[in-house]
């Protein structure tokens, strides 16, 4: 079955502290995408990156990072030296290609960067 | 830029009334989803579409119907709201698993 498990609730860091928010997930298929997203405050839900279980290969875009593990089935995002825009409620997603492509979320981590 | 609009932004509903949330897309996308989410919660799917005229279940589709009759609508009917059915609906298109989900801005209901 699929499932997304995002075992950190809420997250305090001081400004300029880096932060890694972890994700593991579960599928028994081959052929899936990993996502994050974020939602701000106003609470809309803004992408932020998708991955392919074929790409193990990190990404970096500016503070943010990913790093894909398939042998531990983890999809974790840091944010290097944080600022208090990046409070946010951080979520990550799965979809397998093999199950009519629908697209399920974790319960998403809680950030919050403290001035 | 429309992207993906719902109505409405905002409702109040007594216990026992109906309603539908309207959703629709100017992207073309075939897929197209609503989910739920709850205070301090994640995001549960609750009916999802692959196509105009599918429409299929998600982890939580109790108390909802939907239907699928064009490729840019995706309404979400609540058939004798209950206080558990208070919550923000998101709706959300794609092109496939293989691209991202773009969400509307949300629907806050709150059923008293």
């Amino acid at each position: 079955a699929q499932k997304v498990t995002q075992a950190q609730t809420e997250i305090s860091v001081v400004e300029k502290e880096d932060v890694t928010l972890d994700c593991v997930y579960e599928t028994r298929d081959t052929t899936y995408y990993l996502f994050w997203y974020k939602q701000p405050p106003s609470g809309e839900l803004v992408f932020l990156i998708r991955r392919n279980s074929f790409d193990e290969q990190n990404e970096i875009s500016g503070r943010y990072s990913w790093n894909f593990q398939k042998s531990t089935s983890s999809f974790n995002f840091t944010i290097t030296a944080s600022q208090v825009v990046d409070s946010a409620v951080y979520f990550c997603a799965l979809s397998d290609l093999d199950r009519d492509d629908k697209i399920i979320f974790g319960k998403g981590t809680r950030l919050h960067i403290l001035p | 830029n429309a992207g993906v609009t719902q109505t409405p932004k905002f409702r109040i509903l007594k216990i026992g009334q109906s309603m539908t949330l309207q959703c629709t897309q100017d992207m073309n996308h075939n897929y197209m989803y609503w989910y739920r989410q709850d205070p301090g919660m994640g995001l549960k799917l609750i009916y999802y579409s692959v196509g105009a005229g599918i429409t299929d279940k998600g982890e939580v589709p109790n108390g909802y119907n939907v239907s699928r009759s064009t490729t840019e609508d995706f309404p979400l009917r609540l058939e004798l709201a209950a206080p558990s059915q208070t919550s923000v609906y998101f709706c959300a298109s794609s092109g496939g698993g293989r691209t991202e989900a773009f969400f509307g801005q949300g629907t806050r209901l709150t059923v008293v």
